[in-house]
């Protein structure tokens, strides 16, 4: 079963404006991952936030996770065209195992 | 560095061939490595976790004997869709943890396109 539901399922905003999109999980955690996806392509690492933080920052991203409401957004900052991808939340789970488990994902399209 | 590799990028074959596709981590030993599938504008569903020198472990739905796993080395891991059907085309991505990481982190290599013909 999927543990990570995002949303929104797809949004569409223009160059400079702000992107946000959320993450649910269902289980316990002992971290939590966002990635990014290009059509067609690999998955690239953006952020890893641990179960006893609550916020992070990278660059333009800022990830914060709610553990009491098993919840994560992921804020993209001053978006570009070249944001434009799927972003996907994981989680690893509390047990000892590395399993990720990904959520649906969310398509970002950045309009110049 | 944390370099993973995918070989083919994709691939075309027909129904009832078998195709095998490799992952290697380029420079890092990798002790696990997860195959998973994606199909178009869903998520990555986890197939198999594949260990190093033991058998690897299925997720549940999923054949053990049409999805072969071999992780003969630390670099290396093979993934072999059997009498391959039009219904097991999909976008197929290997990760791999770094066997001196901390653990938490896999590195994603960039995937195989199958398409059964």
């Amino acid at each position: 079963s999927q543990q990570g539901e995002e949303d929104p399922q797809a949004l569409s905003i223009q160059e400079g404006e702000n992107a946000t999109m959320n993450c649910s999980y269902k289980t316990s955690i002992n971290n939590l991952q966002w990635y990014r996806q290009n059509s067609g392509r690999g998955l690239v690492h953006l952020i890893l936030i641990r179960s006893n933080e609550r916020e992070k920052h990278s660059g333009r991203l800022r990830v914060t996770l709610d553990t009491s409401k098993k919840s994560s957004s992921l804020l993209i900052t001053a978006s570009r065209a070249a944001d434009t991808a799927s972003y996907f939340c994981a989680t690893q789970p509390g047990a000892a195992g590395n399993k990720l488990t990904f959520g649906g994902g969310t398509r970002v399209l950045v309009k110049p | 560095g944390a370099v993973v590799s995918q070989h083919p990028s994709w691939v075309i074959c027909k129904s009832g061939t078998s195709v095998k596709i490799e992952c290697r981590s380029l420079d890092f030993q990798a002790t696990t490595m997860f195959w998973y599938r994606q199909f178009p504008k869903q998520s990555l569903m986890l197939m198999a976790t594949s260990n190093e020198g033991s058998k690897a472990t299925y997720e549940q739905g999923v054949e053990k004997d049409k999805f072969l796993i071999n992780h003969a080395s630390l670099t290396l891991s093979t993934l072999t869709v059997t009498s391959a059907h039009p219904e097991d085309s999909s976008f197929y991505i290997c990760s791999a943890r770094d066997r001196l990481g901390a653990g938490y982190e896999q590195y994603f290599g960039p995937g195989t396109r199958l398409t059964v013909t």
